[in-house]
């Protein structure tokens, strides 16, 4: 099983600034099969990136994914208000997905 | 548009079972695995299993396997999870969603959720 590991664990940002989040994977993932979540309260969660670096569809620019192998980050460029929620990475390489445990970005 | 509304959820006594269900709509239905993903309360998320087009591929998490299966009838657009032998560690929201076309293992598609509540 495959344990992805997610830094840091809360992000304190404000509106504007920019965002990295990191997943590190316990296993290489193949063909980047790595995909982004985000999660509002009370809400289910929403595809934001998969394969890596593809935006799903709907999902603005400023949102981006980038790494491969054990190495993994989702960018977003300039914060909005709309964009503070939790994160997941999600690898789907393996027949039995996981999940990280999330980093949750908040309002400084 | 795409739809996925979940139900059956509920209070339910360790060792008891629930079948939860999830409406598809807005897509062909058969045309796509399917895929259940839990959340207990306030933590984060767990795949518990998929189930390919024809129902006939199943694949589920250690922690469920032999207590959980999971079904769809695709005339009816619904897939099912079936859950017995329930535990308090299965209290949890259960999410029904549609894997995109080019992974079996990506959840595209999210429904709201249904909480199921395993306790005396």
């Amino acid at each position: 099983e495959s344990v992805l590991t997610q830094s840091p664990g809360t992000l304190s940002l404000s509106p504007g600034e920019r965002a990295t989040l990191s997943c590190r994977a316990s296993q290489s993932v193949s063909s980047s099969y790595l995909a982004w979540y985000q999660q509002k309260p009370g809400q289910a969660p929403r595809l934001l990136i998969y394969s890596a670096s593809s935006r799903a569809t709907g999902i603005p620019d400023r949102f981006s994914g980038s790494g491969s192998g054990t190495d993994f980050t989702l960018t977003i460029s300039r914060l909005e208000s709309e964009d503070f929620a939790v994160y997941y990475c999600q690898q789907y390489d393996s027949s039995l997905p996981t999940f990280g445990q999330g980093t949750k970005v908040e309002i400084k | 548009e795409v739809q996925l509304v979940e139900s059956g959820g509920g209070l339910v006594q360790p060792g008891g079972s629930l079948r939860l269900s999830c409406a598809a709509s807005g897509f062909t239905f058969s045309s796509y695995w399917m895929i259940w993903v839990r959340q207990a309360p306030g933590k984060g998320l767990e795949w518990v299993a998929n189930i390919n087009q024809d129902g006939s591929e199943q694949y589920c998490v250690d922690s469920v396997k032999g207590r959980f299966t999971i079904s769809r009838d695709n005339a009816k657009n619904s897939l099912y999870l079936q859950m017995n032998s329930l535990r308090a560690e299965d209290t949890a929201v259960y999410y029904c969603a549609r894997a995109s076309g080019s992974s079996k293992r990506l959840a595209k598609d999210w429904g709201q959720g249904t909480l199921v509540t395993v306790s005396s």
